[in-house]
């Protein structure tokens, strides 16, 4: 069964800065979807960015960014230009195949992002 | 506006007691799951359907039951509430392929005295 590791439970910021959130899956297929989702404290599971597994190219969605390194089985977000409204748990999920063509997502523990003012 | 409707947004039972947790979307959806949220211990997956008339028990099953008659609705049905079971509670939604990952509800925050 494929698994997703968050190793991080907590991490900080500093407003304006830059901070990578860690993944890693363990997968043995070659196509597959990879997902970051935000939570805020209002509670509402937002989709923030999704890679596919076969674009080499790294997805981007304004401040947020990842560091997709397939062989290595990493999906990194990285949130540039810090600000207040980050604060959240994020949780990176994983696209797993349920059969006859159904697929469901394998989610991590997440990770508390704190931003210091 | 479309998406996953889920009700009510905060609930107070006492032990032994029933209810049913509802979800309903409008995106005519094929997959649809039910997820417990506590802290350190991320999602859980609890129950899911990849359609109506088929559910699947996912991690954590125990104490809770399902059905899916039609496309747009998967109730959560707690048999008999304990105070394990004080949790934030989850429905989401997605095409069968979920490629575009799911849409989720709003949550309820279920407390179990």
């Amino acid at each position: 069964a494929q698994t997703v590791t968050q190793s991080q439970p907590e991490m900080s910021v500093q407003e304006a800065e830059t901070v990578t959130l860690s993944c890693t899956y363990d997968t043995s297929e070659s196509d597959y979807y990879l997902f970051w989702y935000k939570q805020p404290p209002s509670r509402q599971m937002i989709l923030v960015i999704r890679q596919e597994a076969y674009k080499q190219q790294n997805a981007t969605e304004n401040r947020f960014s990842v560091n997709f390194q397939k062989a290595a089985k990493s999906f990194s977000l990285k949130i540039s230009d810090s600000q207040l409204g980050d604060a959240a748990m994020y949780f990176c999920a994983y696209r797993t195949e349920l059969g006859a063509g159904s697929y469901q997502l394998t989610f991590g523990k997440g990770t508390k992002l704190s931003v210091i003012p | 506006n479309a998406g996953v409707t889920q009700t009510p947004k905060f609930q107070v039972l006492k032990t032994g007691q029933s209810m049913t947790l509802q979800c309903a979307q409008d995106m005519n959806h094929e997959y649809m799951s039910w997820y417990r949220q506590d802290p350190g211990m991320g999602l859980r997956l609890i129950h899911y359907s990849v359609g109506a008339g088929i559910t699947d028990q996912g991690e954590v099953p125990n104490g809770y039951n399902v059905s899916r008659s039609t496309t747009e609705d998967f109730p959560l049905r707690l048999l008999s509430a304990a105070p394990s079971q004080t949790s934030v509670y989850f429905c989401a939604s997605s095409p069968s392929t979920a490629s575009y990952g799911y849409t989720f509800g709003s949550g309820t925050r279920l407390t179990v005295v």
